[in-house]
């Protein structure tokens, strides 16, 4: 099983809908945990950390449940420029990143 | 306040060359963590050193790759007798400390081609 998992995707959605990403990760130890975006051939970019109570910025929802070892980003009213791939990225004294769920939003 | 700085961003190296990728962390920034990322893959950890220390090196390859943070200067990741399969993106990030609530900061990436 892999440390950090994630829906594979792609998903491809029109502008204005809501997406959620999901991510499992195996290492109960995990101290914090992390929503990275990467645009093709850029490098990662920190989108949000996620909390135990979960957050909000904008548009953009993350929730932690860690009895389930599971993680979920939810992006409301996509945009265009929404379009990339979600990272889910888990601190267990080193960071380590999920393959990513790539995300194309049409108009 | 200038970002982590990676140089070159593009390298193209012969088989058998040495390839040496360089990262400036974030200014006030003493921790620094290099990351693989294949074509088509997800970033793997590759080490992570504070100044003149190697503290994590275990996702490093057994032989020809190394990497230092030297008192002055930036952080290298040398990779000796290169080949086709280190072709790659190389990230560097940096955090202020070792806690593990501290994000990473990424770099630009060095994408190294080998022919």
């Amino acid at each position: 099983r892999k440390e950090v998992e994630q829906d594979p995707g792609p998903f491809n959605v029109p502008e204005g809908a809501t997406v959620a990403f999901n991510c499992t990760y195996s290492n109960s130890a995990s101290q914090s945990f992390f929503w990275y975006r990467q645009d093709c051939r850029k490098e990662p970019k920190l989108l949000m950390s996620v909390y135990s109570s979960g957050n909000e910025d904008g548009r953009f929802t993350a929730q932690l449940n860690r009895a389930s070892q599971y993680i979920s980003l939810l992006i409301r009213d996509s945009k265009l420029s929404d379009s990339a791939t979600y990272l889910c990225v888990v601190n267990v004294g080193d960071m380590r990143f999920g393959a990513g769920t790539r995300l194309t939003v049409k108009p | 306040n200038a970002g982590v700085m990676q140089n070159p961003r593009h390298l193209v190296r012969r088989r058998g060359q040495e390839a040496r990728l360089r990262c400036s962390p974030m200014k006030g920034h003493s921790h620094v963590y290099w990351y693989r990322q294949l074509p088509e893959e997800g970033l793997k950890f590759m080490v992570y050193l504070q100044k003149e220390n190697i503290i994590d090196e275990s996702g490093m390859p057994k032989e020809r790759f190394s990497a230092e943070f030297p008192k002055e200067g930036p952080s290298i990741l040398r990779i000796q007798q290169v080949v086709r399969g280190d072709s790659a993106a190389y990230f560097c990030a940096s955090s202020p400390l070792t806690d593990t609530y501290y994000e990473q900061y990424f770099g630009p990436g060095t994408r190294l081609t080998v022919t």
